[in-house]
């Protein structure tokens, strides 16, 4: 079982709110995500990092932004919050540079609902 | 740009059934595939990952194919069971390291 933790699972905030939804794994992985999924739709990548130090855009175009200050700690942050932030996002890790398949694992996802 | 499509979006099949899943990808120069699995407000567990220089790939009732050269993969379930309703996703890495490209999943619900 992968260890990649979450928090919060759930939150519920009003428009112009500050919010930062954290990701922590304990596996040392070097490559951490977010995923951005909203109910029924595909996961879009928004950002990703390689390391410590490292941040990089996904995909999808985000208002949102990250930190890798520790290898097992990737926070996201949103300046000030929207209804059209409302979705779930999902955070993963892998590490390609040890693992030959590079497997992402994944958390269990912060449901966000702004209001 | 890589675009990954499954097939059908939902399936609802009897207890024992034995069903395939279909992904489809249009861009066949690919490193591996993975098939994932998500429960409702949950994220996703790793079931099967193929590398592209393999056809298929077996785990307990779990069997997945791949076909790099037609831009396919399948999931074959066997013996279906309640608990392995939930939607299933597949994605595909061109490159060594490089990001996933996830499809839209397939919405999969066993009835006792």
């Amino acid at each position: 079982e992968a260890d990649i933790y979450q928090t919060p699972r759930y939150l519920v905030i009003g428009t112009g709110k500050k919010i930062t939804l954290e990701c922590s794994q304990t596996m040392g992985h070097d490559k951490m995500y977010w995923y951005q999924q909203d109910p029924g739709m595909e996961l879009h990548l928004i950002h990703y990092s390689y390391g410590v130090n490292s941040t990089e855009k996904g995909d999808l175009s985000s208002e949102s932004t990250v930190s890798r200050i520790r290898t097992e700690h990737f926070p996201l942050t949103l300046e000030s919050a929207r209804p059209s932030h409302t979705s779930q996002y999902l955070c993963a890790s892998s590490n390609p540079y040890r693992d030959g398949t590079d497997t992402q694992y994944f958390g269990p996802g912060t449901r966000l609902t702004v209001l | 740009k890589q675009e990954v499509t499954q097939i059908p979006a939902a399936l609802s099949v009897p207890e024992g059934e034995n069903l395939v899943l279909n992904c489809s990808f249009t861009d066949s120069a690919i490193y591996n595939l993975q098939w994932f699995r998500q429960d409702p407000g949950k994220g996703l567990t790793s079931l099967l990952l193929i590398q592209s220089s393999q056809r298929e790939q077996t785990s307990g009732r779990l069997n997945a194919s791949l076909d790099k050269s037609s831009g396919r993969s399948t999931l074959y379930i066997a013996a279906s069971q309640p608990g392995d309703s939930a939607t299933y996703l597949c994605a595909v890495r061109r490159n060594y390291g490089q990001n996933f490209v996830f499809g839209p999943g397939t919405r999969l619900s066993v009835l006792p």
